[in-house]
């Protein structure tokens, strides 16, 4: 079982840039989500999902747009980029309404707009 | 709505003693899920504990523990028998254990151990 899989693990972009970060899992997990990770800032939810064709907003949407046409991918696209996306970027996932609650993670991507 | 708060920057331990990092968090709600995650250098992040609001025995695993107070809105997690590879930033979180699936998560307390 690979889990949660994210690509790529480092990217650098310029200004004004596109980008889809990857994300895979192969838990059949109902739920998806990406969380941008800022120094004293915690993980802050970009983007979920309950289920396939199914998306919402989280708490920092603004730059983001992600789609889910399978239950195993979760992309993240950047239209265009810009500084302040600078961050390290996690995939999570977890199983529906029945389970133990833990959500699983992609190991990071780290990406730095210039 | 849910917040969670962690107010340990950071914290330094003794190798073989034990620590203990705050969390508290506020909700609404009666049933919910408590998770304290480890993320070390590598940046994975790792499950440490779980704790179901409706469970009154406080959860361990091997060294770790937690301290849970429900009316106090209180979720703290102790290390006991530090040891070096427990080095790491620590993170609190939330997750209501009715309809929607969001996680909410604390700002993160990074553990530095001493040998």
């Amino acid at each position: 079982n690979a889990g949660v899989t994210q690509t790529p693990k480092f990217q650098v972009l310029k200004t004004g840039q596109s980008m889809t970060l990857q994300c895979a899992q192969d838990m059949n997990h109902e739920y998806m989500s990406w969380y941008r990770q800022d120094p004293g800032m915690g993980l802050r939810l970009i983007h979920y999902s309950v289920g396939a064709g199914i998306t919402d907003q989280g708490e920092v949407p603004n730059g983001y747009n992600v789609s889910r046409s399978t239950t195993e991918d979760f992309p993240l696209r950047l239209l265009s980029a810009a500084p302040s996306q600078t961050s390290v970027y996690f995939c999570a996932s977890t199983p529906g309404q029945l389970n133990t609650g833990e959500l699983f993670f992609g190991e990071g991507s780290r990406l730095t707009v210039l | 709505a849910q917040t969670v708060t962690q107010s340990q920057p950071e914290m330094s331990v003794q190798e073989a003693e034990t620590v203990t990092l705050s969390c508290t968090y506020d909700t609404s709600e009666s049933d919910y899920y408590l998770f304290w995650y480890k993320q070390p250098p590598s940046r994975q992040m790792i499950l440490v504990i779980r704790q179901e609001a409706y469970k009154q025995q406080n959860a361990t695993e091997n060294r770790f523990s937690v301290n849970f107070q429900k009316a106090a809105k209180s979720f703290s997690l102790k290390i006991s028998d530090s040891q070096l590879g427990d080095a790491a930033m620590y993170f609190c979180a939330y997750r209501s254990a009715q309809g929607t699936y969001k996680y909410i998560f604390g700002t993160g307390t990074r553990l530095k151990v001493l040998a």
